[in-house]
């Protein structure tokens, strides 16, 4: 079953609108977890890093104030697009490691496909 | 974090094996290789992942020269639901969590 579990799995919103995005570690907890944008036929691409109980950490060329992480517990991070535009549409996927015997397995989320009318 | 050089795209029959090579010449002495499977409209899933020499699972086999500036991903016997795109990743692995930075892929594409 899912180990990491991301809702909704798609939205459709207005432009102007904000939108928020859960990932939940269902059986673990994660001090850290991850957020990807994927555009069609391409790579997924970092946008953040989301730490429980502190501030999250954007990689460059990501709007902070734009792309809004919280990361309150140790089994939820969400991520909020605010003031949403067209531009914005694109599936958003989450991860989260989990210790797996000797080493660390990245789980990552089933994906939020956004799409900003 | 070493890139990743993968071939774009690969075609395959069902039935054959298929190999899928990923340069990383700067990987570093701590970091592991891990290969990702992605469908369409969903997050990737973990294959495989190795520091050395071979790893087999039940679904893959990864090779790893003694060097580590390539591996090659084996997948035996592909079907039509293995076409995908594939990743191979190089990173830390620890139990503080690492940051994966995804290439470009190989989208594979089986044909009956």
């Amino acid at each position: 079953g899912a180990v990491v579990s991301q809702h909704p799995s798609r939205v459709i919103c207005k432009s102007g609108t904000s939108v928020k995005i859960e990932c939940r570690s269902l059986d673990f907890q994660a001090t850290t977890m991850f957020w990807y944008r994927q555009f069609p036929k391409q790579s997924l691409m970092l946008m953040a890093t989301s730490n429980e109980g502190s501030k999250a950490t954007y990689e460059q060329g990501v709007e902070k104030d734009k792309f809004l992480i919280n990361h309150a517990s140790l089994t939820l991070s969400t991520l909020t697009v605010t003031s949403a535009h067209p531009e914005d549409s694109s599936f958003y996927i989450c991860s989260a490691p989990k210790p797996t015997g000797r080493d660390t397995e990245a789980f990552f989320g089933q994906g939020t496909r956004l799409t900003v009318v | 974090l070493a890139k990743t050089t993968q071939p774009i795209s690969m075609d395959s029959y069902e039935g054959q094996e298929v190999n899928i090579t990923c340069s990383h010449n700067n990987i570093a002495t701590n970091d592991y290789i891990t290969w990702y499977q992605q469908f369409p409209s969903q997050g990737p899933r973990f294959i495989i992942q190795g520091y050395k020499t071979k790893v087999t699972n039940e679904v893959a086999s990864l090779f790893i020269p003694a060097d580590r500036k390539s591996s090659t991903l084996s997948l035996p016997r592909v079907s039509l639901s293995d076409t995908a795109v594939y990743y191979c990743l190089v990173g830390v692995s620890n139990t503080g969590g690492f940051k994966t930075i995804f290439g470009a892929g190989t989208r594979l594409f089986v044909k009956a």
